[in-house]
């Protein structure tokens, strides 16, 4: 069974740091390129980032860029988010996701719970 | 910057059918697939359907797509309580370099 867990949220000051986890099992994850998404309070869906098998192609929303990195490690089937200078607006919950690409589309085939990162003083 | 734009909610009798749409301004949809995705109350979305109207294994037949040009829509025939739920299009943003997702639609079960 494909499963996705996240961890590592909490509450973090504005301008602070948080690295939060999404452990994969039940699938061959060093095939698969692999995204996190957020989504604030009351809000929709907003992709946050995406990170290729051997971690060549890296993309980030472009309101994101140099504040958040997205890392992964195949052996321990883990992929992470770092996300610094931390602000009100980044308060989401945070989801990984595979992404099913089949070479004519893709699509995020299964999601995490949601980790909730929440930023306030 | 791109949007996906849905109505804010659609509802409709248990046993009706809804449609809602996704349009956006730029070509976004025409030039990439789309899926739709279904977040139930206080869930993680899920794939709904897929490469414009491809459903997952599991996904009854009452939850359909279609695409024309820069345009998508899901239907959901025979409305039943459990379809209560938020629905979110998504499409390939060359500009992003990743998924764009619609604005959402709350649908109500009356």
């Amino acid at each position: 069974e494909v499963q996705l867990v996240e961890s590592g949220g909490g509450l973090v000051k504005p301008g602070g740091s948080l690295r939060i986890s999404c452990t994969a099992s039940g699938f061959d994850f060093s095939s698969f390129n692999m995204n996190w998404v957020r989504q604030a309070p009351g809000k929709g869906l907003e992709w946050v980032a995406s990170i290729s098998v051997s971690s060549t192609y890296i993309f980030y929303a472009a309101s994101l860029r140099g504040r958040f990195a997205v890392s992964r490690d195949n052996p321990t089937n883990s992929l992470y988010l770092e996300m610094n200078r931390l602000r009100a607006e980044d308060t989401a919950v945070y989801y990984c996701a595979r992404d099913r690409y089949s070479g004519s589309y893709s699509h995020l085939d299964y999601w995490g719970q949601g980790s909730l990162v929440t930023v306030s003083s | 910057q791109s949007v996906l734009t849905q109505p804010p909610s659609v509802s409709g009798a248990p046993g009706q059918r809804v449609t809602i749409s996704c349009s956006g301004a730029s070509s976004i949809i025409a030039r990439n697939t789309v899926n739709w995705y279904q977040q139930l109350p206080g869930t993680a979305p899920r794939v709904l359907i897929f490469a414009d109207n491809q459903r997952p294994s599991g996904v009854p037949d009452r939850f359909s797509a279609s695409k024309s040009g820069t345009s998508a829509s899901l239907v959901i025939s025979g409305l039943r309580s459990e379809d209560e739920s938020d629905y979110y299009c998504a499409s390939w943003d060359d500009s992003l370099n990743g998924p764009l997702f619609g604005t959402g639609t709350k649908v109500t079960v009356l």
